[in-house]
């Protein structure tokens, strides 16, 4: 089975550039989550959508930040303009949630270092 | 210069030892705690999970322990293996679906 699939893997880029994250969740699951990986503050949740809707974005740092779903298959988060203290590894999961036990299920995550 | 980073816990094992992890979780209205393994350079990978209704479950050689009384979560391996060396995190889900991480413990199993 595929799991969620995350790209790019690595991302590399300068202080003011627009990027854009992607990601693919499990085939059937209907929640997906975005989180953010420091090492100062380890896992945060940035935003997360149920059917394609954003539910909860209260985690998003600033304005810089948006995230898109626009079908069951596919989401992005996009940062513009990027600051380097956006450098971290960002994560995408998903879930079925609905059901009794529902844990996330996590991509390998893209690593941003913006200089 | 370098930022200052968490610190995580390390937790160093014999293998073949036992090993217990333990996590003190904040929410008394969360109903649902996850264990998650993180090796490196890939995303937290599910290990097992307990709801609120349980005190203890058991997996493939993991066991988690709830003990709701004082917000405390443990995980527990047997016969620790090299191949368990991560980071270990567990994670709380309350009102809504929002999980939420904790800093996580490093675990080092010694051949």
């Amino acid at each position: 089975d595929a799991g969620v699939i995350q790209s790019p893997r690595h991302e590399v880029t300068e202080m003011g550039q627009e990027v854009t994250l992607r990601c693919k969740p499990i085939s059937g699951h209907n929640s997906l989550f975005w989180y953010r990986q420091t090492m100062m503050r380890g896992l945060e949740l940035l935003i997360y959508f149920n059917n394609n809707v954003p539910i909860d974005d209260s985690g998003m740092p600033e304005d810089r930040f948006s995230a898109k779903m626009p079908n069951a298959s596919f989401s992005t988060l996009k940062i513009q303009p990027s600051e380097p203290r956006d450098s971290a590894v960002y994560f995408c999961a998903s879930s079925l949630l609905g059901q009794t036990n529902s844990p996330l299920h996590f991509g390998n995550g893209t690593r941003l270092t913006v200089t | 210069g370098e930022s200052v980073g968490l610190h995580l816990p390390t937790l160093s094992v014999q293998e073949g030892d036992n090993s217990i992890i333990n996590c003190a979780y904040s929410n008394s209205a969360s109903d649902y705690f996850i264990w998650y393994k993180q090796e490196s350079g890939k995303g937290p990978q599910f290990i097992i999970d307990i709801r609120s209704n349980m005190d203890k479950r058991q997996g493939q050689r993991v066991t988690v322990l709830l003990n709701k009384t004082v917000k405390h979560l443990s995980l527990q391996i047997a016969a620790t293996q090299p191949g368990d060396s991560a980071v270990y995190f567990c994670a709380e889900r309350g009102g809504g679906f929002k999980t939420i991480f904790g800093a996580g413990t490093r675990l080092f199993v010694k051949a």
